[in-house]
């Protein structure tokens, strides 16, 4: 069975910092993109980053460059999402995902990010 | 960025009823390689967003045959044959043909 489990959320002050962690379990985690998407309260979904199986292409949303930094590491099976000077509106429900060829096949439960001071 | 609009937006139903979502982007979503990475995700209360619909039609393992996904190039549409006490939530259609990824703002499905 795929698990995806996000934690590393919390409350930071803006200016603060903050490291998500995704661990996988149930499938080959090197051979499958992974993604973060987020959610504020009572919002849409909005793509946050992406990485590939092999972590040498990374992709993010024009609001997080520059902020944000995924990662992964296969032999731990784990993704992650360090993110940087962050703002009120990067308060949100924080999401990972797996999948490849265009697709995220399954999703973590989340991890909640509050920043305020 | 290619810009995903749903509509309705919400979307009372009887249970037993037919629904329909229509998602429609803002450019063709047909990628280099020929497919075209539209995929269609439910967000249930206090559940893990869940894959339905990938590649415009493809159901996803363990996804009800009531669900069904059908459309082409800009204009895709969702459909729950016979919707269900368990279906109520909110439905996302999200493209994945291009970075960034978007998704449109959401369908909420509820019983009347």
């Amino acid at each position: 069975e795929v698990q995806l489990v996000e934690s590393g959320g919390g409350l930071v002050q803006p200016g603060g910092s903050l490291r998500l962690s995704c661990a996988a379990s149930g499938f080959t985690f090197s051979s499958y993109a992974m993604t973060w998407v987020r959610q504020a309260p009572e919002k849409g979904l909005e793509w946050v980053s992406a990485i590939s199986g092999s972590g040498g292409n990374t992709y993010y949303a024009d609001s997080v460059k520059g902020r944000f930094t995924i990662s992964r590491d296969n032999s731990k099976n784990t993704v992650y999402l360090q993110m940087n000077s962050l703002r009120a509106e990067d308060a949100a429900v924080y999401y990972c995902g797996s999948g490849g060829s265009g697709t995220y096949y399954n999703w973590g439960q989340g991890t909640l990010v509050t920043v305020s001071s | 960025d290619i810009v995903m609009t749903q509509t309705p937006l919400s979307s009372p139903v009887t249970l037993g009823q037919p629904a329909s979502i229509s998602c429609r982007s803002s450019q063709s979503l047909v990628h280099s390689d020929g497919n075209t990475y539209l995929s269609w995700l439910q967000q249930r209360p206090g559940q893990p967003l869940r894959l339905l619909i990938y590649k415009i039609s493809n159901r996803f393992s363990g996804v009800p045959d009531r669900f069904s996904g059908s459309g082409a190039g800009t204009d895709f549409t969702l459909k729950i044959s016979r919707v269900e006490a368990e279906d109520v939530g909110v439905y996302y259609c999200m493209q994945a043909t291009q970075f960034p990824r978007t998704f449109g703002q959401g369908t909420k499905v509820e019983i009347k």
